[in-house]
């Protein structure tokens, strides 16, 4: 059963318009949400995370947004950088220190 | 800067083998995490460790075993490598503080740069 779900395998967007990615989650358990990016042959970096309480948290060209009665998070990149190419994976945590993972979602940013 | 190293960046063994994948972190961290990321199925956690040899099952465990007995190593074992462990294994390591109610995980987790492991 996938708790954490990333509908689009990948996402095509042109450089300097915003790319929006989107997680859905099942587990109303859950408290704590990243997004994680990861290049090919690298391990998955941290980029940004919200907690339950809050319904949007921003870093730079980098928001993601909460809507916990629909179990949705979003992550918008304004504006997209080729350089943002990667795989975005979301997570969710809810338990002792045990992420999960949604399947990630190819974004491809084109110049 | 966290850092978290892997063995291993490419391995290739063939089926029966054993085969130990390594993993240090130089940031006295507690929790440490092992991984496989397959197309499509995003990462699965094998096993985590949140001290020294202690252990616990992730979603996937059958076929791996671990071994944590230094705080800052934590090893992926494969008794009996098969072809369905073909796969790219990610280890992952998180900071433990403690806070009024106790014991309290960070959520951010730091993680290598992964072993591309290819089972003939």
């Amino acid at each position: 059963d996938q708790q954490v779900k990333q509908n689009s395998p990948s996402l095509s967007v042109q450089e300097g318009r915003i790319s929006i990615l989107n997680c859905d989650y099942t587990n109303s358990m859950f408290d704590y949400f990243l997004w994680y990016k990861k290049y090919p042959a690298e391990g998955p970096t941290f980029l940004i995370s919200i907690s339950s309480i809050k319904d949007k948290n921003e870093d730079g060209r980098f928001t993601v947004f909460l809507n916990k009665s629909a179990k949705h998070l979003s992550l918008h990149i304004v504006p997209s950088q080729p350089g943002d190419s990667a795989v975005y994976f979301c997570a969710a945590s809810g338990s002792f220190q045990k992420l999960v993972f949604g399947t990630g979602t190819r974004l491809l940013v084109s110049p | 800067d966290v850092k978290v190293t892997q063995s291993s960046r490419y391995l290739v063994k063939r089926t029966g083998e054993k085969v130990f994948l390594e993993c240090v972190q130089d940031m006295d961290h507690e929790n440490m995490f092992w991984y496989r990321q397959d197309p499509g199925l995003g990462l699965r956690l094998i096993y985590f460790s949140y001290d020294v040899k202690m252990k616990e099952k992730g979603d996937i465990p059958e076929g791996y075993s671990v071994s944590r007995e230094k705080k800052e190593r934590f090893s992926l074992i494969l008794e009996s490598a098969s072809t369905n462990q073909t796969s790219m294994y990610l280890c992952a390591s998180s900071l433990v503080f403690w806070g009024t109610s106790g014991r309290i995980s960070y959520n951010e987790q730091f993680f290598g740069p992964g072993t591309r492991l290819t089972v003939l």
